[in-house]
């Protein structure tokens, strides 16, 4: 099946500081991706949707300031958290699917923790 | 916005046995997924059923998209099915999945 990973799978960041997170897909071209983030114990939100060459689009109530999404090739996006909070600490995961199909693959996760 | 409710929120199973998990829309969606995310948080695909029904091994999901809701067998459960199982369906046809709360599944030795 199709294979997503993502980078760093862990992150610990001090209050203030930019995170970069990446999101590649690594045996098909993703025309989309597509960024969640999940609360311990709590189901995935949607954040953006991410198309190559495109601007990302943001769900009702996501700071397109604070997450910049970034989609520059058909294999790679990137999500930065930028000026990090303790609030910004969760669970991100990105998806990806292929042109003219439906079905989403996901990548493993970055834990992300402000302190 | 559209409702996705899971049943049973947790669920605790002796190993061997059997178990259905049921998913329910308030509308229709499209492009239905229903994954497993195991104890790491990686979200591992089980099916991609936006309707009929399909079986992968002992595990095999059915959607009903006229009636909104989809289900997920699965027979001869093993400690490894342990994890938190999700629906997802897509209610614009954009791509844009609408999650589920989960199930929580814990299979015992």
């Amino acid at each position: 099946g199709a294979v997503v990973s993502q980078h760093p799978s862990r992150v610990i960041c001090k209050s203030g500081t930019s995170v970069k997170i990446e999101c590649r897909s690594l045996d098909f071209q993703a025309t989309t991706m597509f960024w969640y983030r999940q609360f311990p114990k709590k189901s995935l939100m949607l954040m953006a949707t991410s198309n190559e060459g495109s601007k990302a689009t943001y769900e009702q109530g996501v700071e397109k300031d604070k997450f910049l999404i970034n989609h520059a090739s058909l294999t790679l996006s990137t999500l930065t958290v930028t000026s990090a909070h303790p609030e910004d600490s969760s669970f991100y995961i990105c998806s990806a699917t292929q042109e003219f199909l439906y079905e989403q693959y996901f990548g493993p996760g970055t834990r992300l923790t402000v302190t | 916005g559209i409702q996705v409710e899971q049943s049973p929120p947790d669920l605790i199973l002796q190993e061997g046995a059997n178990s259905t998990l049921r998913c329910n829309f308030s509308d229709s969606v499209n492009n239905l997924q229903w994954f497993h995310q195991n104890p790491w948080g990686q979200l591992i695909n089980l099916f991609y059923i936006p309707s009929g029904t399909k079986q992968n091994g002992r595990l095999s999901a059915t959607t009903v998209a006229t009636e909104r809701y989809s289900l997920l067998y699965i027979s001869s459960s093993q400690t490894t099915d342990s994890g938190v199982y999700f629906c997802a369906g897509d209610p614009s046809n954009t791509g844009k999945l609408i999650f589920g709360q989960g199930t929580t599944l814990q299979v015992k030795p």
